[in-house]
């Protein structure tokens, strides 16, 4: 399986601040890499798929990059709304489909 | 608008089967989509369990395939999950979720609110 690894697990941070969150994969993945929030007793919703490709209604203020092994989720300026945990999810090598085991942004 | 609902009973024994529905709406599981599910340890992080494709094929997790057996019925509406042998470890919320593929990744674009599932006597 490939194991895919966020960090921080925790993050801190003020309305207004740009945050970003990686994912590293255990193998190469090339851009097959996607992200999620998730609100608390929410069911995930997606955000970015493809490494960088913003999923229909999804704010501005989110983008993604990278390719390869490492990756990343960016917030230009947070709002209230954007805290959350983030998860990233691999399907280059299925099966399994695999996660990330997420990223809490909390509000400072 | 695509509508997915899991339901099922929330208290399973230790031993017994766990089973639950995903009721479709808005699509259907004979669209060229592949349907999944997957659980969460309540404070945790995502665990794929497998998917079953429009034709009726499927894919599993290794490490719960042994358990699992994912299936239509007949109405194409709705898809089901079966885990065998289940313990504590299984108590999660379980997501029933729509796949879609763009730019070659496959991602899950349309999810359950999910159902806590609790193994206990």
């Amino acid at each position: 399986d490939i194991e895919m690894t966020q960090s921080p697990s925790s993050l801190s941070a003020y309305v207004g601040d740009r945050v970003t969150i990686t994912c590293r994969a255990s193998q190469t993945i090339g851009s097959y890499l996607n992200w999620y929030q998730q609100l608390p007793g929410k069911a995930p919703k997606l955000l970015i798929y493809a490494a960088s490709t913003l999923q229909s209604g999804v704010p501005l203020r989110f983008s993604g990059g990278g390719s390869g092994t490492d990756f990343t989720l960016t917030i230009s300026s947070l709002q209230p709304e954007d805290f959350a945990t983030y998860f990233c999810q691999q399907s280059y090598s299925i099966p399994p489909y695999t996660f990330g085991q997420g990223t809490k942004l909390e509000i400072k | 608008q695509v509508q997915l609902q899991e339901s099922g009973p929330r208290l399973v024994k230790p031993s017994e089967t766990l089973s639950l529905t995903c009721a479709v709406s808005g699509d259907s599981v004979s669209s060229d989509h592949w349907w999944s599910w997957v659980r969460q340890v309540p404070g945790q992080g995502l665990e794929w369990i497998g998917e079953i494709s429009h034709s009726g094929s499927t894919n599993y997790n290794p490490s719960l395939k042994s358990r699992v057996t994912i299936s239509t019925d007949s109405s194409i509406i709705q898809f089901s999950l079966h885990l065998t042998s289940v313990t504590a470890a299984d108590t999660a919320v379980y997501f029933c979720a729509r796949e879609r593929t763009r730019s070659g990744t496959t991602f899950f674009d349309y999810w359950g609110q999910g159902t806590l599932v609790t193994v206990s006597s």
